[in-house]
């Protein structure tokens, strides 16, 4: 499987923009960039995913570079709620009919207010 | 809103005891997932099922491990007997397509504590 590399930890101000980086040099044609995030003491949840496009939704923009080798997830105005774990995954395509997501230690947002 | 549903949230065994977990995926979801976490690292993908049948077995410790989605729909995973080790999160998750352009739904996951 395809490994991604995140910073280990990011700290930002309240209502500030975060630009989350994701380093993915291994990435294959079909593989999907997913983002997840995982307050304390919850289940991952699903933030936005994407394969060559840059892509939006009313929790964040997922920015795609060119070669598809990195990615940045951007929160537009952190909240206090953003604080969370945030994991860069490629989804591995096993075959046609199955897929899985393989975590790495993600990032961990630290928000000041 | 429709959730992953997960029992119980919180559990204490002791070593050598049995413990199972259950997870109730959202209605009409075809894949089901069980993640084990510990604490400070990502979730570890166990199993995962497509319907009744698994699809991905290949990181379930089989010797003390085992996971049945009976009817395609809510599942079990029992561990007999426990260790030490295996104090963590279990978490399930569930999508209602088995591609790679859809998302996973997880529940809030089981505590587990071995003593």
């Amino acid at each position: 499987d395809a490994k991604t590399t995140q910073p280990n930890s990011m700290e930002s101000n309240e209502e500030e923009p975060v630009h989350l980086p994701c380093n993915h040099s291994t990435i294959s044609g079909t593989d999907y960039i997913h983002w997840y995030r995982q307050l304390p003491s919850q289940g991952p949840e699903y933030v936005i995913h994407g394969l060559t496009s840059n892509v939006n939704n009313r929790m964040a923009s997922l920015a795609i570079a060119e070669d598809r080798k990195s990615s940045t997830l951007i929160l537009h105005r952190a909240t206090l709620r953003d604080a969370a774990v945030y994991y860069c995954i490629l989804s591995a395509t096993r075959g046609s009919n199955d897929y899985k997501l393989s975590f790495g230690a993600g990032t961990t947002v630290t928000v000041r207010a | 809103e429709a959730e992953v549903a997960q029992s119980p949230r919180y559990k204490i065994t002791e070593k050598s005891q049995a413990v199972a977990f259950w997870c109730d995926p959202i209605s009409g979801h075809a894949t089901l997932y069980w993640y084990r976490q510990i604490l400070g690292q990502g979730p570890e993908l166990l199993v995962q099922f497509q319907d009744e049948s698994v699809v991905d077995d290949s990181q379930l410790p089989k010797d003390r491990f085992s996971a049945e989605r009976l009817k395609g729909v809510d599942s079990t995973l029992k561990i007999q007997p426990a260790e030490l080790g295996d104090s963590a999160m279990y978490l399930c998750a569930s999508s209602s397509l088995n591609t790679v352009n859809t998302e996973a739904f997880f529940g809030q996951g089981t505590r587990l504590t071995v003593v």
